[in-house]
């Protein structure tokens, strides 16, 4: 597509349930990387994928967050048991290689609320 | 580790001033270096990038330069619109990794 899609745009969920985020990027974009920006606060790394490779997870703050992409295609960033701290906006973006050097491209998030 | 630090905000100018937000930082090696924005409401966007050291970056009337010596990319604008209302966000890469300056708000008033 012509950007990075992201949903939903917005989720409310109750403490203790779990949800599931959405990215879909560019056509072609090898690289995808998943970041979380809490209100007042600069990104957070959580994961990148980068094609076929074994995923940097380093990032992932618990056991409760994992995340998934098949090839070069949509990924899905999945928060078990959330809590009220997990509130934020979780952001995607892509990049063609590694990114590194060009920047990436970045969704519009998608804005959690844990009540 | 790599960090970036810029400075806090908030930033509130009139239209037509000077904008400067100081951005230093700490890396091994020769990272490229990143200002992002995020205007109200809208996701992130690049503004501008350098790759190697005294290398310029300018996009919209913005400018950043890529100082080695004082480990430093400063953004500067020379006339703010209240269209550049938004926070601003200095990045270095860490290979593929990129880490993020905790963001600097900036509101021009008309």
């Amino acid at each position: 597509g012509a950007g990075v899609s992201q949903s939903p745009s917005n989720k409310v969920t109750e403490k203790g349930k779990d949800v599931e985020l959405r990215c879909d990027p560019i056509s072609g974009h090898t690289a995808l990387y998943w970041y979380r920006q809490r209100l007042g606060q600069g990104l957070e790394f959580l994961i990148y994928f980068q094609g076929n490779s074994a995923p940097d997870k380093s990032g992932l703050p618990s056991d409760r967050f994992s995340a998934e992409r098949t090839g070069e295609s949509v990924s899905t960033l999945t928060i078990q048991r959330t809590q009220q701290e997990d509130s934020a906006v979780y952001l995607c973006a892509s990049s063609t290689g590694t990114g590194g050097t060009y920047g990436y491209t970045f969704g519009s998030g998608t804005r959690l609320t844990v009540v | 580790g790599n960090s970036v630090t810029q400075m806090e905000g908030p930033v509130t100018l009139s239209e037509e001033a000077f904008l400067t937000i100081n951005c230093t930082y700490t890396a091994t090696g020769y990272p490229s270096l990143f200002w992002y924005v995020q205007y109200p409401g809208e996701g992130l966007q690049l503004l501008l990038k350098a790759t190697k050291a005294d290398d310029k970056g300018s996009n919209k009337g913005f400018e950043a330069t890529y100082r080695k010596e004082t480990t430093s990319f400063h953004l500067e604008k020379g006339s703010v619109q209240v269209s550049d209302s938004a926070v601003y966000f200095c990045a270095l890469s860490d290979d593929y990794k990129l880490s993020f300056g905790a963001g600097t708000t900036v509101t021009v008033r008309a």
